[in-house]
């Protein structure tokens, strides 16, 4: 069973403050994904990765940054939160354009920025 | 940019009742891939099926790739089965992936 987990689960934090959502995968996965969740919006790309070392702006990527500093790591750095980023964080990872192409997803994290 | 429309936006059945849920996508994809939101939040992968399609219990995921078209198949339905199910699309050649707005899925006794 592939692997996701998420750190924090809940996260309160304040206006110009900085959050660093962490993501871990044991899956050995190349691809992995930041994704933010609003009620409406469905599921939105921040930024992926698909390797170490790199990361790709996705379809929202604005006040984020993202770092992979390794296979199995994948983090999602609020340099200066705003009440706009109060959102439930989703990370994912998957094999990309192989045969499967599946991602699997951590459980989430709830960010709460007052 | 990719645009992923999913029908209806929500659905009350009553046990027992059958479901059909459909993707539209706006352009060719080469991954067309099926989650279940559980109501805590938890996503689980269903199905991940380019084309044809594909079984699985209560579930069937049929892919017309040409014509840009997904639909996911409940059958017989159960309380359980309640949640939002999220159609995701990825691009040729590439590795973002898309996500539709979701069809919120009511299974009553």
């Amino acid at each position: 069973e592939a692997a996701v987990t998420q750190s924090p689960r809940n996260k309160v934090a304040v206006t110009g403050g900085k959050v660093t959502l962490s993501c871990n995968q044991t899956n050995n996965h190349n691809n992995m994904y930041w994704y933010r969740q609003d009620t409406g919006h469905g599921l939105r790309l921040i930024h992926y990765s698909y390797g170490a070392g790199s990361t790709e702006k996705g379809d929202i990527p604005d006040g984020y940054k993202a770092s992979r500093p390794s296979q199995e790591n994948f983090s999602l750095i609020l340099e200066l939160a705003t009440p706009s980023q109060t959102s439930v964080y989703f990370c994912a990872s998957g094999d990309g354009l192989g045969v499967r192409g599946e991602q699997y997803f951590g459980p989430g994290t709830r960010l709460t920025v007052l | 940019g990719q645009q992923v429309q999913q029908s209806p936006a929500s659905l009350v059945l009553q046990e027992g009742e059958n479901a059909e849920l459909q993707c539209n996508f706006s352009s060719t994809a080469t991954r067309l891939q099926w989650f279940y939101q559980h109501p805590g939040g938890r996503l689980v992968s269903l199905f991940y099926n380019p084309s044809g399609t594909k079984h699985t219990g209560r579930l069937t995921s049929t892919t017309v790739t040409n014509e840009r078209r997904g639909s996911l198949h409940i059958s017989s339905s159960q309380t359980t089965d309640s949640g939002t199910y999220f159609c995701a699309i990825g691009g040729t050649g590439g590795y973002k992936v898309v996500f539709g707005s979701g069809t919120r899925l009511l299974v009553s006794p």
